[in-house]
């Protein structure tokens, strides 16, 4: 089956420390990947996406994420958090030609000040 | 503000009530979603709606009876719920393809 992976639950950080959350899908075709965030009382928006192209995308608030398509992976990056990015953050993914997404757990974030 | 609304934003009804949530998205989109979100859950997708045709997920309860009547409206349904489906229900819409999400900002749901 379908699916997507998220494998730290919940991450604890201090302010300035570098961000690296895990996301592994689990389909060898065609697959758009997503990753969304949901700060506290807000609702879920788009980080960044990828569909092809350059393998490193940018999103939004200095996040990043890299889709490494040989470990079926597409871990998001941020070199120095923030206590503002204290959320839930959660991975995506699209397979094929559906327009019905399978969402990861989700990773809640703290970030201590 | 993502262009879609959900009403209301807060909900609290017994086991033998009938209510419903409404969402509504101003983006032109032609898809339409409704997911369940409960505390150290994925996000469950409930029911999909594309160019009117409803698609959805076998494990969700007939107690939930979605209803879209054209592409910019999304109701849910919701009679003798349980306890256990308390949680925060959230509407999402996306163009068919484009395959972004736009979310509202969900309903609490409270059921006693």
């Amino acid at each position: 089956a379908q699916s997507v992976s998220q494998h730290n639950h919940h991450v604890i950080l201090s302010e300035a420390a570098s961000l690296e959350l895990g996301c592994n899908y689990s389909y060898g075709g065609t697959v758009n990947l997503f990753w969304y965030v949901q700060y506290p009382g807000q609702h879920l928006q788009l980080l960044l996406k990828y569909f092809s192209g350059d393998p490193l995308v940018k999103g939004i608030k200095g996040f990043e994420a890299e889709f490494i398509k040989s470990k079926f992976s597409f871990n998001l990056r941020k070199p120095s958090v923030q206590w503002s990015d204290t959320a839930e953050y959660f991975c995506a993914a699209r397979y094929g030609r559906s327009y019905i997404p399978t969402f990861g757990r989700g990773t809640s974030l703290i970030v201590h000040p | 503000e993502t262009g879609v609304t959900q009403t209301p934003r807060h909900l609290v009804m017994g086991m033998t009530n009938k209510k419903s949530l409404k969402c509504e998205q101003h983006l032109g989109h032609n898809a339409m979603y409704w997911y369940k979100q409960s505390a150290k859950k994925p996000l469950e997708l409930m029911f999909v709606y594309s160019l009117e045709e409803r698609v959805e997920n076998n494990s969700v309860p007939s107690r939930f009876s979605p209803e879209c009547p054209n592409s910019s409206h999304l109701f849910l349904h919701l009679h003798t719920l349980q306890p256990e489906d308390s949680a925060l229900y959230l509407c999402a819409s996306s163009q068919e393809y484009s395959n972004e999400q736009f979310f509202g900002p969900g309903t609490r749901l409270t059921v006693l």
